[in-house]
């Protein structure tokens, strides 16, 4: 299995620009996660789905952040504008389940560097 | 979710065993220990999981004290892959949310030649 792809890797943007991170979870888990990563605050969990509806969002912060999940395999998480304050590594996540013996599988990652 | 208390850093030599602890003396009797970590410039990885009992499997071993207020997780045989994050996290089991997997500061581990 290939694992969590996401893409791309590296983006480099001017402030204002619409960014659009793309995932695609591994085949047949049916949760998908997205988290934000910085220095300051650590890992936080943004959005999650379940099948591919969005259950919980209330860690995406604020309205220029959206993340959409049309199919099993393919999610984006869009910002629209991007600020500087948006740089960060951007992580996706898929699971079978968030059970006990729940298990996220992450992808390696967009580090998002906004100017 | 109980809070956990891991070392900032720590050293191990290679080849050696590498124990990480981590406290977590608020855990409620239905949360579980999860380890996960992150190599540099990787997404976090899951290592390992458990409830009470003792747990190993092919990356490590999980040691749950018998009051459940602390853990540590051992690799046996450290290797320089093996620096990385660890991050100690508890949260509840079946009834829980995804919100419950909360990464701390983590523990960074440096295995040295």
């Amino acid at each position: 299995d290939a694992g969590v792809i996401q893409s791309p890797r590296h983006e480099v943007t001017e402030m204002g620009q619409e960014v659009t991170l793309r995932c695609k979870p591994i085949s047949g888990h049916d949760y998908l996660f997205w988290y934000r990563q910085t220095m300051m605050r650590g890992l936080e969990l943004l959005i999650y789905f379940n099948n591919n509806v969005p259950i919980d969002d209330s860690g995406m912060p604020e309205d220029r952040f959206s993340a959409k999940m049309p199919n099993a395999s393919f999610s984006t998480l869009k910002i629209q504008p991007s600020e500087p304050r948006d740089s960060a590594v951007y992580f996706c996540a898929s699971s079978f389940f968030p059970r006990a013996n729940e298990k996220l599988f992450f992808g390696s990652g967009t580090q998002l560097s906004v100017l | 979710d109980a809070k956990t208390t891991q070392p900032t850093s720590m050293d191990c030599a290679e080849g050696r065993a590498a124990n990480l602890p981590c406290n977590h003396s608020t855990i409620s009797g239905n949360e579980y220990v999860y380890w996960y970590r992150q190599i540099h410039s990787q997404g976090p990885q899951y290592i390992i999981h458990g409830l009470k009992n003792n747990e190993t499997n092919e990356m490590a071993s999980l040691i749950i004290t018998e009051d459940r207020k602390s853990s540590t997780l051992i690799l046996p045989h450290a290797t320089l892959r093996d620096t990385a994050v660890y991050y100690c996290i508890v949260r509840v089991g079946s009834s829980g949310s995804a919100r419950q997997l909360t990464f701390g500061s983590g523990t960074q581990l440096t295995v040295l030649p």
